[in-house]
């Protein structure tokens, strides 16, 4: 089965703070996800990456950059945490598109709840 | 750009009865993919069913099916025999299924109680 991993589940940070939210995935997929989960909002995509070193901007990127330096990996950063980012992180993943494995399909972390004071 | 939108954001369903869960796309493609993934109370997101755009039948796993129309551009969740394991947000979901990477748009989501 394919597991995607993010390394926090709670997390309570300051104002100003900078936060890393880690993601490791173990199905060798070549596209990694970042969304931000809002009550009345739905999935946001803040940032996505289609291999290791390249990013793209999603549909809310400010205050965020991520970071893929391996393959399994892909990192959230919040360079200096600011209230309004107070929400639930959820990383994702799947392959590369036109393959095989590729059945369109997301396969889901449990989630990173992160709450700033 | 693609819109997925939920206009329902909750409903409830008495245990072992029948719920229909309704979404709307709009996009300018013919070929896409259509997702329902479910999220339970902290827990994962999982996929619920997927429907191909160019195949016509509806897609059915299980207790889950679908009623898609394209020319209507709607996507509704048919739920059977409701258990309370099904008590859940739902989020619609579209995607193009063309090469390399491409963005998924989720719809902002459907709480379903289930009434024991």
């Amino acid at each position: 089965d394919v597991k995607v991993t993010q390394s926090s589940r709670y997390l309570v940070k300051r104002t100003g703070e900078k936060v890393f939210l880690e993601c490791v995935q173990d199905m060798d997929h070549e596209n990694m996800f970042w969304y931000r989960q809002d009550p009345g909002l739905g999935l946001r995509l803040i940032y996505f990456s289609y291999d290791v070193k390249m990013k793209e901007k999603g549909d809310i990127p400010e205050g965020y950059s991520v970071s893929r330096e391996k393959k399994e990996r892909f990192s959230l950063i919040l360079e200096s945490a600011s209230t309004n980012q107070t929400s639930m992180y959820l990383c994702a993943s799947y392959p590369m598109g036109g393959s095989r494995r590729n059945t369109g399909e997301l396969f889901f972390g449990e989630g990173s709840r992160l709450t700033v004071l | 750009a693609q819109t997925v939108t939920q206009s329902q954001p909750e409903m409830s369903v008495q245990e072992a009865e029948t719920v229909t869960l309704s979404c709307t796309y709009d996009t300018s493609e013919s070929d896409y993919y259509l997702f329902w993934y479910k999220q339970p109370p902290s827990r994962q997101m999982i996929l619920v069913i997927r429907q191909e755009a160019y195949k016509q039948q509806n897609a059915t796993e299980n207790r889950f099916s679908v009623n898609f129309q394209k020319a209507a551009k709607s996507f509704s969740l048919k739920i059977s025999d409701s258990q309370l394991g099904d008590a859940a947000m739902y989020f619609c979901a579209y995607r193009r299924p063309t090469g390399g990477y491409q963005k998924v748009t989720f719809g902002t989501g459907t709480k379903l109680q289930v009434i024991p």
